[in-house]
């Protein structure tokens, strides 16, 4: 499977600090990324980094990628109480046809006190 | 805004009565996926379309079924829902090319009774 695996499984920090979440995946990737999903909501995107990136980043995002090692970290800067979701990695799958389907990992939910 | 739309956000449906959720899209995306993500879970892939292209994941249920009638229309059938179908089901689109995010619409929560 190239399920990605998030750890830790759940974060609670204040506001104001650095949260860090991490994914390990099992197989060779194109690319992968990271969705936020807020409660009963949809997956929103962030970030996309292809395999041969090393680090990206969007606003106070940061993902970082390390194909040697089979594993990619977001790190959310100065958290805010609206980053309060769940977040996902997700690897991608090439088809025949040249689009790619995803698998997702099992997220992380991060709970940010003000 | 262009965007995916699904509806109706809840759904309440009986054991054995068949379902269907609807998604529409303004993206003019050649791919269209459903997902189906049971509680505190990752989405799982059940089908993707490239254009009228259907892929049907191995272990997406017999009794799931797609259709897509045009680019900006996608539907889920169940035709016989049980107890463990219950779930939030999502649909997404993206563009048909590699490195592609894929863009969400905000669910059907699907409660059989």
């Amino acid at each position: 499977s190239q399920q990605g695996e998030e750890d830790p499984q759940a974060l609670s920090i204040q506001e104001g600090e650095n949260a860090t979440m991490n994914c390990s995946y099992k197989t060779s990737i194109n690319n992968l990324q990271w969705y936020r999903q807020n409660s009963g909501r949809g997956l929103v995107h962030l970030i996309l980094i292809r395999s041969n990136e090393r680090e990206k980043h969007s606003g106070r995002l940061r993902v970082t990628l390390d194909t040697s090692k089979k594993s990619s970290s977001l790190l959310i800067t100065a958290s805010r109480a609206a980053d309060t979701a769940s977040y996902f990695c997700a690897t991608d799958l090439v088809m025949n046809s040249g689009y790619s389907t995803l698998t997702f990992g099992k997220g992380t939910m991060l709970l940010v006190s003000p | 805004d262009a965007m995916v739309i699904q509806n109706p956000r809840y759904q309440v449906t009986q054991f054995g009565k068949p379902v269907t959720l609807s998604c529409s899209q303004t993206l003019n995306h050649n791919v269209m996926y459903w997902y189906q993500q049971k509680s505190s879970q990752a989405p799982k892939l059940l089908f993707h379309y490239y254009d009228k292209d259907f892929n049907n994941e191995a272990d997406t249920p017999d009794n799931f079924q797609s259709r897509r009638p045009n680019t900006s229309f996608c539907f889920l059938d169940i035709r016989s829902p049980g107890l463990g179908d219950a779930a939030m089901y999502l649909c997404a689109t993206s563009r048909g090319q590699e490195n592609q995010p894929q863009h969400f619409g905000d669910g059907t929560r699907l409660s059989i009774l």
